[in-house]
């Protein structure tokens, strides 16, 4: 069973348009991050929470929101869509406190926008 | 600046081994991993380091200098399977300490 489940696995969304990125983690952990991934650059951080308090935006555009319901959701809303938002995004979980920086990342979300 | 380093090919032979290796610059350290992509997949973790040396954990180990600011990810006994994208990762502990800064990188080709 996968421990951390994104959905959808893929999305295609029209430009301008809005879109919410859902991410749970049945981990236990306490810590919950969003990068993106574009074709030929590296795994690009965005967000990180711990105890659903935001710990880190390295994100420039306020388009970007992360959305906690619960301990372990965070989710991503998108709004006014552009197409180089178009990549996948990978959602992770870490517990914070151990000395292993080990995270479980999600199989991702694969957004195009057209 | 902040930076991860990595080549972004490396060949080598069924059998035999390949290094994969990384350069960082940052800030603070607390800790370096190494994670395995495969095309179209999530990454996955393989190793944590933060003390200088080499750990062995069989198939792949680990090496890091600290001072170089230089790790490598050996990988040892080549199946074809290996073949896929290896990323360095290095947390920073001079920022938040929930970030973890990601190279590009290094797709090995394993030839048989």
């Amino acid at each position: 069973d996968p421990k951390i489940i994104q959905k959808p696995k893929y999305l295609v969304a029209v430009t301008g348009s809005e879109k919410i990125l859902i991410c749970e983690q049945y981990l236990g952990h306490n810590a919950m991050y969003w990068y993106r991934q574009s074709a030929k650059k590296p795994l690009e951080f965005m967000f990180s929470y711990s105890y659903q308090k935001l710990m880190d935006n390295q994100t420039a555009s306020s388009r970007f929101q992360p959305q906690s319901s619960k301990k372990n959701h965070l989710d991503l809303q998108i709004t006014a869509l552009k197409p180089d938002d178009s990549a996948t995004y990978f959602c992770a979980s870490s517990q914070p406190g151990q000395g292993n920086s080990d995270y479980t990342f999600g199989s991702g979300t694969r957004l195009l926008v057209i | 600046g902040q930076g991860v380093e990595q080549p972004d090919n490396l060949m080598s032979v069924e059998g035999t081994f390949a290094r994969v290796n990384c350069t960082y610059s940052t800030s603070g350290f607390n800790g370096l991993s190494w994670y395995q992509q495969r095309e179209g997949h999530a990454p996955v973790f393989l190793s944590y380091v933060v003390l200088d040396g080499l750990k062995d954990s069989g198939h792949f180990s680990t090496f890091l200098s600290r001072s170089n600011g230089y790790s490598y990810l050996l990988l040892t006994e080549l199946q074809i399977k290996d073949s896929a994208s290896y990323l360095c990762a290095v947390r920073d502990r001079d920022t938040n300490a929930y970030k973890v800064i990601f190279g590009k990188g290094t797709h090995l080709h394993v030839l048989p």
